[in-house]
């Protein structure tokens, strides 16, 4: 199994413009998460899907912040406008079991300058 | 969730055992207690869990007290590519086929530092 697949691994961006950070998850993996780690506020989680579904939105930083999976094996996560405070590095995980073991896609590093 | 304290940093000698503390004094009946570390510009990695019995898997044991008020993740022979930051979570385990999985909450964590 390849994992979950991550990309771009890395995204260099100026202020005001839109990013789009796209993740595969492993298949057959019913739930889908979206994490951001910054130095400042460690590893937080944002979203989390269950079957293409949003379950649990309530660590989306702001309206500048929108995630979709349009199917069971793609989700994008996208932030327009984008502001320097946003850099971070974005991880997409997913897991088949509620509960289990949450597999870790190797992430993107933004910077929005 | 209940919240975790672990020390900030450990060293460990190569080839040596390394255990990890961990306090959760608060605790719940129906939370678990995870594992994951996180090596240097890589993605977090599972390593295991447990409800109340001790646990032991290919690369690690999960040793939990009776009262499981604290627990220590021990990692038998550490090598240097076990140098990496180490997040004991507890959170509720929900039912196969629920759409709530409850969420992993990281802490700052243990950074443990394998030397050779």
């Amino acid at each position: 199994d390849a994992g979950v697949i991550q990309s771009p691994r890395h995204e260099v961006t100026e202020m005001g413009q839109e990013v789009t950070l796209r993740c595969k998850p492993i298949s057959g993996h019913d739930y889908l998460f979206w994490y951001r780690q910054t130095m400042m506020r460690g590893l937080e989680l944002l979203i989390y899907f269950n079957n293409n579904v949003p379950i649990d939105d309530s660590g989306m930083p702001e309206d500048r912040f929108s995630a979709k999976m349009p199917n069971a094996s793609f989700s994008t996560l996208k932030i327009q406008p984008s502001e320097p405070r946003d850099s971070a590095v974005y991880f997409c995980a997913s897991t088949g079991l509620a509960g289990g073991a949450q597999y870790f896609g190797p992430g993107t590093r933004l910077t929005v300058l | 969730d209940a919240k975790t304290t672990q020390p900030p940093s450990m060293d460990c000698a190569e080839g040596r055992a390394a255990n990890l503390p961990c306090n959760h004094s608060t605790i719940s009946g129906n939370e678990y207690v995870y594992w994951y570390r996180q090596i240097h510009s890589q993605g977090p990695q599972y390593i295991i869990h447990g409800l109340k019995n001790n646990e032991t898997n290919e690369m690690a044991s999960l040793i939990i007290t009776e009262d499981r008020k604290s627990s220590t993740l021990i990692l038998p022979h550490a090598t240097l590519r076990d140098t990496a930051v180490y997040y004991c979570i507890v959170r509720v385990a929900f039912p196969h086929g629920s759409s709530n999985t409850g969420k992993l909450i990281f802490g700052q964590g243990t950074t443990l530092q394998v030397k050779p």
